[in-house]
């Protein structure tokens, strides 16, 4: 079965130093990953996604994720943290084989906490 | 870039009445809506999947007499909560895809439901 891991409930940071998000995978076949980042009492909103092609995906608001396929592994990084970063951070994996439709399977969440 | 509004954003309802929570694709036409469940500080839990003029398909777990799903158009779909009691009370989310080639979902920005 599809899953993803969050192993971080909650990720504490500078504003200004590098952030790191921590996600890892398990699937049957080629993974299709997401990021996504909610704000409080908000929908989630699409940072980035791999489908194939480069490890290193850029995304919205300076955001880019590593893909590992050794360690199955696509973290969310950003170089330089700011507090409006704040939020909570969704890792997802596309369900490919699941009854002929396609649906996300959700990692339990990162909260991002960024300190002037 | 693709647009969902989910209506309304808060509702407040006494027990044993029923509370209906629209999700539309404004820029695009959603053929699938899926409809996510969100507690307190947790992942999102996919309730059912809805494919435009067909019925929907629930997950384990979810009463489908309970939450009635309507998906009538390409660019509409209703979530009903029938008979809500208070542990009811939660916050809905809508998401959507046209299913073009690796499309993300996009979301709605949620219901929080409070049933008194």
């Amino acid at each position: 079965a599809q899953s993803v891991a969050q192993p971080e409930d909650q990720v504490n940071v500078a504003e200004g130093n590098p952030l790191t998000v921590k996600c890892t995978y398990s699937v049957s076949g080629n993974p299709y990953l997401f990021w996504y980042v909610q704000y409080p009492n908000r929908g989630l909103q699409f940072l980035l996604k791999y489908i194939t092609g480069d490890n290193l995906v850029k995304g919205s608001y300076g955001f880019e994720a590593e893909f590992n396929k050794s360690q199955t592994s696509f973290h969310l990084k950003k170089p330089s943290a700011l507090v409006s970063d704040s939020a909570l951070y969704f890792c997802a994996v596309r369900d490919r084989f699941r009854s002929g439709y396609n649906k996300l399977i959700f990692g339990a969440g990162t909260r991002l906490a960024v300190h002037p | 870039g693709a647009v969902v509004s989910q209506h309304p954003s808060w509702v407040i309802c006494k027990s044993g009445t029923s509370v209906k929570i629209e999700c539309r694709s404004l820029d695009f036409q959603a053929t699938t809506m899926f409809w996510y469940r969100q507690f307190p500080k947790q992942s999102l839990m996919l309730m059912a999947t809805s494919n435009e003029g067909s019925k929907a398909t629930y997950e384990q777990g979810v009463e489908k007499d309970k939450f009635l799903i309507n998906h009538a158009s390409l660019t509409l779909s209703t979530l009903t909560v029938t008979s809500a009691h208070p542990e009811d009370s939660s916050f809905y989310i809508c998401s959507a895809t046209d299913f073009s080639y690796n499309s993300p979902l996009h979301f709605g920005n949620g219901t929080r439901l409070t049933v008194t």
